[in-house]
């Protein structure tokens, strides 16, 4: 079955980095779009990033532009999000979730990994 | 970017009720709009994709419709297990966003 898992989460003094995995399984890897998405603590749902299942486009959210990345290795089954310049406002839970077959909707999910961005 | 208002922002209702969730776009979206269920300690769920498709696995209690700005979520009977905060959102432009969220709480 379709499994994601989000890896790298933590508590991290703003203006510092941090970088978070998504490891999948259960599916053709690179045959799919991945997403991240955060919330949060107690708030909605924001969408952050996508790459492209070949990693040739990607495509972030205004809040972020700049200062993440997102990134992919197909060989791994993994997607990262290199997260820089850390403010307190990027505080959430970062879920990635994969497209599904048309890319119409996120149809799988992570656990989700918890970032804390604190002094 | 494209703002998704959801409403209304709480939904009392008893079990066996007919639940009814608006989104309403900024601007026409066509049908790109889907639908996500996400309860307590959850990741979301895809409900409902291009306005109106049960994703695989999704019961035929939920329904969707709408196509442009305004768009319908309907739980034709709420089961116990339908209690959560349902959001949209829309694929038709970059960046993609969702709704603010809906939930739907017992009465």
């Amino acid at each position: 079955q379709v499994q994601l898992v989000e890896s790298g989460g933590g508590v991290v003094q703003p203006g510092r980095s941090l970088r978070l995995s998504c490891a999948a399984s259960g599916f053709t890897f690179s045959n799919y779009g991945i997403h991240w998405v955060r919330q949060a603590p107690g708030k909605g749902l924001e969408w952050v990033a996508v790459i492209s299942y070949d990693g040739k486009n990607k495509y972030y959210a205004d809040s972020v532009k700049g200062r993440f990345t997102i990134s992919r290795d197909n060989s791994k089954s993994t997607v990262y999000l290199q997260m820089n310049s850390l403010r307190s406002e990027d505080t959430a839970v970062y879920y990635c979730a994969k497209d599904d077959s048309g890319g119409r909707g996120f149809d799988s999910w992570g656990q989700g990994t918890l970032v804390s961005v604190s002094s | 970017e494209i703002v998704l208002t959801q409403s209304p922002a709480t939904l009392s209702l008893s079990p066996g009720e007919r639940a009814t969730l608006s989104c309403r776009a900024s601007q026409s979206v066509s049908s790109y709009l889907a639908w996500y269920q996400q309860k307590p300690g959850q990741a979301p769920r895809l409900l409902i994709y291009d306005a109106s498709n049960r994703a695989a696995g999704i019961p035929a209690r939920f329904s969707g419709s709408g196509s442009g700005t305004d768009f319908t979520l309907t739980i034709s009977g709420l089961e116990p297990e339908d209690f959560a905060v349902y959001y949209c959102q829309q694929r038709s432009n970059w960046p993609l966003t969702f709704g603010g969220g809906t939930e739907v709480e017992i009465k």
